[in-house]
């Protein structure tokens, strides 16, 4: 079955404490991206990935970080979390950007940092 | 960066027509799309319509879009129970970004 996998689905942490939200594909797509989802600010892009070791920053990266050694994962990386980081967060890929290349979505992980 | 503003939420009576409005300021936008979420889940996408187009009929879906005024709407004709979700606008360019709305809630009450 096609599909993204977040893990873990649920998190609670402290502040500082280093966490790694992982992501992967199973459909050799290309293009990867995170994205945080709050209230009444809809999807914002965290950090994206085109292909194996090329990232770029989204619209909100300060505070994390990512990496693409392997075309299926993707992890994104809180050194330090603060609460401000607390929100849900989405993984998704694609083989290209636009017209009929459908955008996969994982399950999404709530993240709460106290 | 790119906004897109579409309203938080919109309550239809099931068996009525549901209509999403959305509008975007990136007038290089190539690719418009509309995905769904339901509670608890990620998001799919519904539907997308190219900034060449004016309109895209898909079943109960009709998407359309008037480029002067960068307006998109998403209409859901005979609107069940099953379409309650979060209903989100979003703008791609060939710069591999997709920018989001805040996303419509829409109930279906009966």
């Amino acid at each position: 079955e096609a599909q993204v996998t977040q893990n873990p689905r649920y998190l609670i942490t402290v502040t500082g404490k280093k966490l790694t939200v992982t992501c992967s594909q199973n459909m050799n797509h290309e293009y990867m991206s995170w994205y945080r989802q709050d209230p009444g600010l809809g999807l914002r892009q965290i950090y994206y990935s085109m292909n194996v070791e090329v990232t770029d920053k989204g619209d909100v990266p300060e505070g994390y970080k990512v990496s693409r050694k392997e075309k299926r994962n993707f992890p994104l990386i809180l050194e330090s979390p603060s609460p401000n980081q607390t929100s849900l967060y989405f993984c998704a890929s694609s083989p290209g950007i636009g017209g009929n290349t459908e955008a996969f979505f994982g399950q999404g992980t709530r993240l709460t940092v106290v | 960066g790119e906004d897109v503003e579409q309203s938080l939420f919109l309550s239809v009576r099931e068996g009525d027509s549901s209509v999403i409005n959305c509008t975007y300021t990136d007038s290089s936008s190539t690719y418009l799309y509309w995905y769904k979420q339901e509670p608890g889940a990620g998001l799919q996408l519904l539907t997308y319509i190219f900034s060449n187009m004016d309109m895209k009929q898909d079943q109960r879906l009709t998407v359309l879009l008037n480029k002067k005024d960068k307006h998109l709407s998403l209409r859901i004709a005979d609107t069940q129970t099953g379409d309650s979700a979060i209903y989100f606008c979003a703008e791609g360019s060939n710069d591999y970004k997709l920018s989001f709305g805040a996303g419509t809630t829409v109930t279906v009450r009966a």
